[in-house]
Order: structure tokens, then C-alpha cells, then sequence
């Protein structure tokens, strides 16, 4: 069975200092990962997404996000935080076992200090 | 990436009314939409995949008679919340499936609202 915990449900940040959330999954079969970001009112924008070609992912706006099997991780980091990073953070597991499902994180609600 | 829309972004209606909320897949033909709710400051909860010409596939604990999916077109998905309750009160947001890039891309939501 396929889940997906996000390990802080809060982060906190000053503007200009490195950005850490942390992800991690566990799936029966060789998982698709996400990252999505949900400003308030908006609709979910994808940022990147891994699946089982690179195992260090870029994404926009500065994200990057590195699979690691061993440790059955996906974090999200970015090196610099903007004020309009302030949002909330879903990493998303998808196996391919031919029913597309996808299951989300709890979510992790970045705040950005000026 | 494929764009989706969906109708209306807000309603609020009386309890024991029904609701049609409409996802539309704009720029792309969508065998597979997939229907969410979340509940405030939560995560989203699937409820159903909706898969177009046949039933929806209803996830566990979720009423299939409470939430009628009809998935008649390549373009079109409808969930509609019968006989509505204020519990049901939740954001919904579909989601196309592009298998080709093996992503969701998702619809900005309704928030429905039951008095």
C-alpha cells in the first residue's frame, strides 16, 4: 500500500535562508513523486516531479528535490526563500499500477520571515 | 501544461438541495478526472476516479449515491453532492490525468457551502 508522510506539518523561514521540507513514502511498486504548492485560494501548481529518471529534480521557481530509494525520502528544499514562497506544500505518491491513484500528503505550511 | 476549469468556484446552497459542480479538461482529452475534497487546513481526500464512457471507481468510506459522477465526454466530468448536509461543506477540486507526461493537473476547485 501506497502512503505518504510529510514530516512537518509547519515551517518556518527567514526570507534569503534555505527552505527544507521533508518528505517521505513508502510504495509496493516503483513510485511517481510530486511536489505541489497550493497558495491560499488557488488552485494546486505543480513544482516538479520525479519519475524514475533523475533522481535530483528541478522544478520552478528555484525548487529542486532529490529521491533517495535508501531512505525512502523526497524533500523538497530551495536555496533562498521569497516572501511569495509562502504557501502550503503537498508531496504526492503515485504508483503505476495502472489505476493512476494518487495519494497526498498531510501538507506543510511554509511561513517566509522578512 | 493541460489547463482545467471548473464551475462554479463557489456556491452555497440549502441543505437537502443537490449541487452540480462541472471539471472540464480545456485543451486536453481526458479518459481519467479524479475528484478531491478537503476539508479547511487539511490535505485533499480523493474521493473518486471518474473515468470517461464507464462507472466511477468510489474510494473507500465515500457514498457513491451521495456523490453522483457522470463522466460523459472526453472533456466533461460532474460530481453532484445530493440531498446536501453543512458536513459536506468542503472544498472540491478535480484533476485531469496526462498520461503522456504521467502528471495531474488540477482544476482551481469549487467551495461549496451547505446553510
Amino acid at each position: 500500500a501506497q502512503s505518504v508522510t510529510q514530516l512537518d506539518s509547519h515551517v518556518s523561514v527567514s526570507e534569503g535562508t534555505p527552505v527544507l521540507l521533508r518528505c517521505n513514502y513508502s510504495s509496493s511498486y516503483s513510485p511517481s513523486l510530486f511536489w505541489y504548492v497550493q497558495h491560499p485560494n488557488k488552485g494546486l501548481q505543480l513544482l516538479l516531479k520525479y519519475t524514475s529518471a533523475a533522481t535530483l529534480v528541478k522544478g520552478i521557481n528555484g525548487f529542486e528535490a532529490e529521491f533517495k530509494k535508501s531512505e525512502t525520502s523526497f524533500h523538497l528544499t530551495k536555496p533562498s526563500a521569497h516572501m511569495s514562497d509562502a504557501a502550503e506544500y503537498f508531496c504526492v505518491v503515485s504508483d503505476d499500477t495502472g489505476g493512476f491513484k494518487t495519494i497526498f500528503g498531510a501538507g506543510t505550511r511554509l511561513f517566509v520571515k522578512a | 501544461g493541460a489547463v482545467v476549469s471548473q464551475h462554479p468556484s463557489r456556491v452555497i446552497c440549502k441543505s437537502g438541495t443537490s449541487v452540480k459542480i462541472e471539471c472540464r479538461s480545456l485543451d486536453f482529452q481526458a479518459t481519467t478526472m479524479f475528484w478531491y475534497r478537503q476539508f479547511p487546513k487539511q490535505s485533499l481526500m480523493l474521493m473518486a476516479t471518474s473515468n470517461e464512457g464507464s462507472k466511477a471507481t468510489y474510494e473507500q468510506g465515500v457514498e457513491k449515491d451521495k456523490f453522483l459522477i457522470n463522466h460523459a465526454s472526453l472533456t466533461l466530468s460532474t460530481l453532484t453532492v445530493t440531498s446536501a448536509h453543512p458536513e459536506d461543506s468542503s472544498f472540491y477540486i478535480c484533476s485531469v490525468w496526462f498520461g503522456s507526461k504521467n502528471t495531474q493537473y488540477f482544476g482551481p476547485g469549487t467551495r461549496l457551502t451547505v446553510l
